[in-house]
């Protein structure tokens, strides 16, 4: 079983939908929580950064994080084919910086 | 702002051969990284330099070794190119690893690599 799931997708949603983009895990001491979107041929970039649990907002982008159940999600409202992109999560412990474990990604396309 | 560059973009090897994918920063940052990217895999790290100076193995580091040459430049070596080191790497920074508590780390756009 791998530390960090998350559906592949691919996820297909008209212009203008509430997407809801999600990761389960299963390492109690995981502290940080990322979602990095990442475009076709591209590298990854930070999207939403949260440190433990509860929300975190941006914009048209919701982070949840459920440490409990051990979820965290990602909500994109009024969503843009600009969003296209696949989303990964990754997280990673106290003090371990750069060493993240991601998610599959999940393949997002926003039809116009 | 160039940012993370990686080079080359495309690489076609043979089984045994070597090569050497170099990464340069220019955003003065203490720590870098090397991933690989597999399909239904996500990311996962290679090697690491907390510091110039100093580097350390990563989730999947059997086949490659590392260079921290300066502040600027990681680059990672294949002694000799497996078809399981098919994949796409990327090469990646961040302020200081381990010390801020909001670690960002920034990607290059990535080598693909063929192992044939």
């Amino acid at each position: 079983q791998k530390e960090v799931e998350q559906d592949p997708g691919p996820l297909s949603v008209p212009e203008g939908a509430i997407v809801s983009l999600n990761c389960t895990y299963s390492n109690s001491a995981f502290q940080y929580f990322m979602w990095y979107r990442q475009y076709s041929r591209k590298g990854p970039e930070l999207l939403m950064y949260t440190y433990s649990s509860g929300n975190k907002e941006d914009g048209r982008f919701t982070a949840q994080v459920d440490k409990s159940s051990k979820y965290i999600s990602l909500f994109i409202r009024d969503s843009q084919p600009s969003d296209s992109a696949t989303y990964l999560c990754a997280m990673s412990e106290n003090n371990q910086g750069g060493k993240l474990i991601f998610g599959q990604g999940t393949e997002l396309s926003v039809k116009p | 702002n160039a940012g993370v560059t990686q080079t080359p973009k495309f690489q076609v090897l043979k089984t045994g051969q070597s090569m050497t994918l170099q990464c340069a920063q220019d955003m003065n940052h203490n720590s870098m990284y090397w991933y690989r990217q597999d399909p239904g895999m996500g990311l996962r790290l290679i090697y690491y330099s907390a510091s110039e100076g100093t580097t350390d193995k990563g989730e999947v580091p059997n086949g490659y070794n590392v260079s921290r040459l300066n502040k600027r430049e990681f680059s990672l070596r294949l002694e000799s190119a497996a078809p399981s080191q098919t994949s796409v790497y990327f090469c990646a920074s961040s302020e200081a690893y381990g010390i801020l508590t909001n670690e960002k780390l920034f990607f290059g756009s990535g080598t693909q690599l063929s192992v044939l």
